[in-house]
């Protein structure tokens, strides 16, 4: 069964530090979401991609945050520096929604996310 | 106040029973609604989504949408010790594709 893959799976770092995060949609999927979620929170979107143009980008720190997707496949979320507020669980997910797809629907299919812990 | 609402829990109930979670929201816009289960560090999953009012049963789990009091509710028949994870109401609409999702319910099913 096709899934979203995410690496790393665990990131420990000092504040002022970057990290860097990837992930790979599932074969086929234009949409590309990240979100962030805190601990005890549900999953806040950072940046949402239709395949390599960024579509919605109103939430994300662009201060520290960037988001890229060049070829329109697979996605780097990087943060610069890191602060302690960060620590997080880094989500990406993917679908198959399309502008003019049929289908008012389409499923957001969930990577197993990076926890990230700043320090 | 958030755009949606949801009790964190945790709620904690025995094998057998009937579960019943729920969510309100602001937003009228929205017009699919979605329930998500995580277990510990994992990601969501989706469980069941609705389009607009009423009701949609599969298995044992059946989810509520009433938008006149924009409030949505999903219920587990028959819980199970595996159905203990983390339940998260979902919503998106309003031309806007990504999903606003509640803090989540954490529920624990007792053997």
């Amino acid at each position: 069964e096709a899934e979203v893959a995410q690496s790393p799976r665990y990131k420990i770092t000092e504040k002022s530090q970057a990290v860097a995060f990837w992930c790979d949609p599932i074969s086929g999927h234009a949409t590309l979401y990240w979100y962030r979620q805190i601990l005890g929170q549900g999953p806040e979107l950072l940046v949402q991609f239709q395949d390599e143009s960024v579509v919605d980008d109103s939430q994300l720190p662009k201060d520290r945050f960037s988001a890229e997707r060049l070829k329109g496949v697979d996605s780097t979320l990087k943060i610069q520096p890191a602060e302690l507020g960060d620590s997080a669980m880094y989500l990406c997910a993917s679908s198959l929604a399309r502008p003019g797809l049929a289908g008012p629907y389409n499923e957001q299919f969930f990577g197993p996310g990076t926890r990230l812990t700043v320090l | 106040q958030k755009e949606v609402e949801q009790d964190p829990g945790p709620l904690s109930v025995p094998e057998g029973a009937i579960v019943s979670l729920n969510c309100t929201y602001s937003n009228s816009a929205f017009q699919y609604f979605m329930w998500y289960r995580q277990y510990s560090r994992k990601g969501p999953e989706l469980l069941m989504y609705t389009y607009s009012s009423g009701n949609k049963e599969d298995g044992r789990f059946t989810a509520q949408v009433d938008k006149s009091s924009k409030y949505i509710s999903l219920f587990i028949r028959d819980s199970q010790p595996s159905d203990s994870a983390t339940y998260l109401c979902a919503m998106r609409g309003g031309g806007a594709d990504g999903l606003t999702f509640g803090k989540g319910t954490h529920l624990i099913i007792q053997p």
